[in-house]
């Protein structure tokens, strides 16, 4: 399985602030995707933005951007003008040519503060 | 409506009785998978099929059975459950590997 890493277990902003949360992984892949996922309490697993290792833009989806480095394989989720809903768990899970497992990161906590 | 259905939503059960948990979707998708979720440890897939009669191992197979006779199913059976196995469960599925995936609401599972 591929070895994601998301550094931060836990992160707070300022709500109407950015912030970014960090996703690192390691893939021999040449080609892959890389997904972002939200886990609001409630629980369910909500898509966010999806990223292609071919794709010559970073992609964007509304507030969502990925920031994407993939000579240092990362993937980092950014996310513009936070809303107290933003306030949930979010997961990174690179998808690789080589495998048709996905692997998920163990996620970062965001809270957004009034 | 587009959906990833899954049954039971909780489940308590005792250890050593078989169950399964069903998942169906209605969008025509080839590739679904199964996942548990564990506090600390994110989501680790158990089982995933490409296709019909096509199933292949995650990370965390051992204890689980999965089988795919039609396109829209793919229940996760457990044959004897163990403590070790009481968890958050996730069924979702995708046109094909590589693409979004759609989740389920999620089986809460509790083995006594």
């Amino acid at each position: 399985a591929q070895k994601i890493t998301q550094t931060q277990p836990g992160m707070f902003v300022q709500e109407k602030e950015a912030v970014t949360l960090d996703c690192t992984y390691d893939t021999s892949d040449q080609s892959y995707g890389l997904f972002w996922y939200k886990q609001p309490s409630s629980g369910e697993m909500i898509f966010l933005i999806y990223q292609g290792s071919y794709d010559e833009q970073n992609a964007t989806e509304g507030r969502y951007s990925l920031n994407f480095q993939k000579a240092r394989k990362s993937a980092n989720l950014v996310i513009s003008a936070s809303q107290l809903g933003d306030s949930a768990m979010y997961f990174c899970a690179p998808s690789g040519a080589g495998s048709y497992q996905l692997t998920f990161g163990k996620g970062t906590k965001l809270s957004v503060i009034p | 409506e587009a959906q990833v259905t899954q049954n039971p939503r909780y489940l308590i059960t005792v250890t050593g009785k078989k169950l399964t948990v069903t998942c169906s979707q209605n969008m025509n998708h080839e590739y679904m998978s199964w996942y548990r979720q564990d506090p600390g440890l994110g989501l680790r897939q158990i089982y995933y099929s490409m296709n019909v009669e096509v199933t292949d191992k995650g990370d965390v197979p051992e204890g689980y059975k999965v089988s795919r006779k039609e396109k829209r199913n793919f229940p996760l059976i457990l044959e004897s459950p163990s403590p070790n196995q009481t968890s958050l469960y996730f069924c979702a599925s995708s046109w094909t590997f590589g693409n979004e995936q759609f989740f389920g609401p999620g089986t809460r599972l509790t083995v006594l």
